[in-house]
């Protein structure tokens, strides 16, 4: 079937711009996850999604830093004002209730802040 | 806390010969642990995964992982390597806390495959 989906593959902006990434799961996944892997920090957790409800936002970096999710199912990733040090890959995941250490990536959003 | 270590940045194999990439773990109670592959551009794949039942893991493309609870060690090997599997590999260790979701990634390890 078809896996975790996200968009834009790419995305440039200059700073100071707002971006939004988004994530569409696996059909049927409760569960969503925002990562963010960058050279100097590695893969880090940003924020967990049960349903609409996000228990866990303790990674997110910044109050720049939001993401929603409707209808249980898609998401999308908000930063504000971007910085350089925005720059990095932003990865989603999602996983079903039964087993939610068993996380499904997405390709990512390579993101470049100019 | 859980943490989890990558004891090699890089490791380079010739093709067709063994793979060992090493993962210790430090937790203070029993975690789920995961090896991930990622390929160039692409996203994670999920290798094989330990939750408490059998010790010796079999996962996707002939890799295996061993949990050693006396050594906190969950190393990732392969008999053969093929050209394929040049790509980076993450050890990965659950939350302690069950209603937390965050996994926690190793650093990475590079695996080279010549031919």
């Amino acid at each position: 079937g078809a896996g975790v989906s996200q968009s834009p593959s790419n995305k440039v902006t200059e700073k100071g711009k707002d971006v939004e990434l988004r994530c569409d799961p696996i059909s049927g996944h409760t569960a969503l996850y925002w990562y963010r892997q960058s050279l100097g920090q590695g893969l880090e957790f940003l924020i967990y999604f049960q349903g609409n409800s996000a228990p866990d936002k303790s990674g997110l970096p910044s109050d720049r830093f939001s993401a929603e999710r409707t209808g249980g199912s898609v998401s999308t990733l908000t930063i504000q004002r971007t910085q350089q040090e925005d720059s990095a890959v932003y990865l989603c995941a999602s996983s079903t209730p039964g087993q939610p250490y068993e996380q499904y990536f997405g390709p990512g959003t390579r993101l470049t802040v100019t | 806390a859980q943490s989890v270590t990558q004891l090699d940045s890089h490791v380079s194999v010739s093709e067709g010969t063994p793979v060992l990439l090493r993962c210790n773990y430090s937790s203070s109670y029993s975690p789920s642990l995961f090896w991930y592959v990622q390929h160039p551009n692409k996203g994670l794949q999920l290798l094989l995964k330990y939750t408490s039942a059998a010790t010796l893991v079999k996962g996707i493309n002939g890799f295996e992982a061993e949990f050693k609870k006396s050594e906190t060690s969950f190393h990732l090997t392969k008999p053969s390597a093929h050209m394929s599997d040049a790509a980076e590999y993450f050890c990965v260790v659950s939350p302690q806390d069950t209603g937390r979701r965050a996994l926690t990634f190793g650093s990475g390890t590079r695996l080279q495959v010549q031919p």
